[in-house]
């Protein structure tokens, strides 16, 4: 079948444009949410997380909005540099039970911005 | 804080050997370390779930007796690949956690049989 892995969602933007990136997760069982940035070649660096208890965190020209009700989370970046550049994945974890601490990654997202 | 290592960055190996990657925390004690498996343009996939003292949980369709994982100590995790085919060749990454819920990955390792 088709991979979905060739297809990978792709945005592009300016320099100092907003971005907004989207996620579908899959399990309403999920508690915790976290928002990993990969550069090519390295591993996933962490950006920013949020519990399910809450549907909106800040933190350094970023921003993970969470919807329970349709399983969506984003995250927005600020004035959008170069360096941010990357394939920017959704995490989710599931709380108790046997899948306690595991995290399941989405299909990822490549950001490209222009100068 | 929270740094995690990989040695080595990459390997090349014959098909039929079998390779180790190791996996430290540098500036805490891991209660749980994690590793994925990474093909190009594709997420990151769940391999095992590995915790100090204990056997790793594998994650199904994952072969424990090829991808043997050891968990020595609160600090290190080795991933051992055994009789590496080309199909095997993809980035390795780990992850570990103090006991929260963070995860804090590695640098990832490259692998390519030949």
């Amino acid at each position: 079948g088709e991979s979905v892995g060739l297809h990978l969602p792709t945005l592009s933007v300016q320099e100092g444009d907003n971005s907004i990136i989207n996620c579908a997760y899959s399990n309403s069982a999920s508690d915790y949410f976290i928002w990993y940035k990969q550069e090519s070649g390295k591993g996933p660096q962490f950006i920013i997380d949020i519990r399910s208890n809450m549907d909106k965190r800040q933190g350094q020209r970023v921003t993970v909005l969470l919807n329970k009700t349709v399983k969506h989370l984003s995250l927005q970046i600020a004035a959008t540099q170069p360096g941010d550049s990357a394939v920017y994945f959704c995490a989710e974890n599931i709380a108790g039970g046997t899948s306690y601490g595991k995290l399941t990654f989405g299909q990822g997202t490549i950001l490209t911005v222009h100068p | 804080g929270a740094v995690v290592s990989q040695h080595p960055s990459w390997v090349i190996c014959k098909s039929g050997t079998s390779v180790k990657i190791e996996c430290r925390s540098l500036d805490f004690q891991a209660t749980t370390m994690f590793w994925y498996r990474q093909f190009p343009k594709q997420s990151l996939m769940l391999m095992a779930t590995s915790n100090e003292g204990s056997k790793a949980t594998y994650e199904q369709g994952v072969e424990k007796d090829k991808f043997l994982i050891n968990h020595a100590s609160l600090t290190l995790s080795t991933l051992t690949v055994t009789s590496a085919h080309p199909e095997d060749s993809s980035f390795y990454i780990c992850s570990a956690r103090m006991g929260g819920d963070t995860q804090y990955f590695g640098p990832g390792t490259r692998l390519t049989v030949l």
